[in-house]
């Protein structure tokens, strides 16, 4: 039964750089059938695809154009994880945060991290 | 980017009554070539992740009960629960997934009467 375990910070100041990371237990961050995603929740922005990585011989990644400017996302094989870089932060950025996996065939988002509550304060 | 819409905002449903959530998209997400509409349902229960339901528009999660079903083609959909238990209560979503940046309805939420 694969997992996605989050962790990283809950309390961000503004200008600063936003960092979370997803840890998957049960399939590889470097799968061939697999994208791996950030999405955020807001009550001001509902869900927001913020982006995605997957391997498909290389690596991809694709972004939302809301964020692209400040969004990276990274696959590190070795830990079997992926993170979540947003820079210059500003309360508009205060969301829970979720990693899920979606799977090649279609099934779009079948797991998803318990999520993590980022507040941009100072 | 492709806008997703929902209908109704809310709704209460009597235990045992039918629940029926539409979602229209802005452009068609039915993709010719393999013949599939890129349209995922969540089910969303409060302090808890999206829950995926359906995707395809009509292909049944594993373990998703079937009083729940989808249905619709290009860029209007359908989500019915057939007969509302207690534990259906909860926000439901829908996503395209046709194009990237992938977009979410704003969900409806729905109650028991």
């Amino acid at each position: 039964q694969a997992q996605l375990q989050q962790s990283g910070p809950g309390l961000v100041k503004p200008s600063q750089t936003l960092s979370l990371t997803c840890a998957i237990s049960g399939d590889r961050v470097s799968s061939n059938s697999a994208a791996w995603n950030w999405i955020r929740q807001s009550p001001s922005r509902g869900l927001e695809w913020l982006g995605r990585t997957y391997y498909r011989s290389k690596w991809y990644t694709d972004y939302a154009e809301s964020v692209k400017s400040r969004i990276t996302i990274n696959p590190d094989t070795t830990k079997n994880q992926f993170s979540l870089q947003l820079s210059s932060v500003t309360p508009e950025d205060t969301a829970v945060y979720y990693c899920a996996r979606a799977l090649s065939g279609g099934k779009t988002c079948d797991l998803w991290g318990r999520g993590t509550l980022v507040t941009v304060s100072s | 980017d492709i806008v997703m819409t929902q209908s109704p905002d809310s709704l209460a449903v009597s235990l045992g009554e039918r629940a029926t959530i539409n979602c229209r998209s802005s452009q068609s997400i039915f993709y010719s070539s393999n013949n599939n509409n890129y349209l995922a349902w969540y089910q969303q229960k409060a302090g808890q992740p999206p829950k995926l339901l359906f995707y395809w528009a009509s292909t049944r999660e594993s373990g998703v009960p079937d009083r729940f079903s989808g249905s619709g083609s290009g860029t209007d959909f359908t989500l019915t629960i057939s007969s509302l238990q207690a534990e259906d209560v909860a926000v439901y979503y829908c996503q395209q997934y046709y194009n990237t940046p992938f977009t979410f309805g704003p969900g409806t939420k729905v109650d028991l009467k």
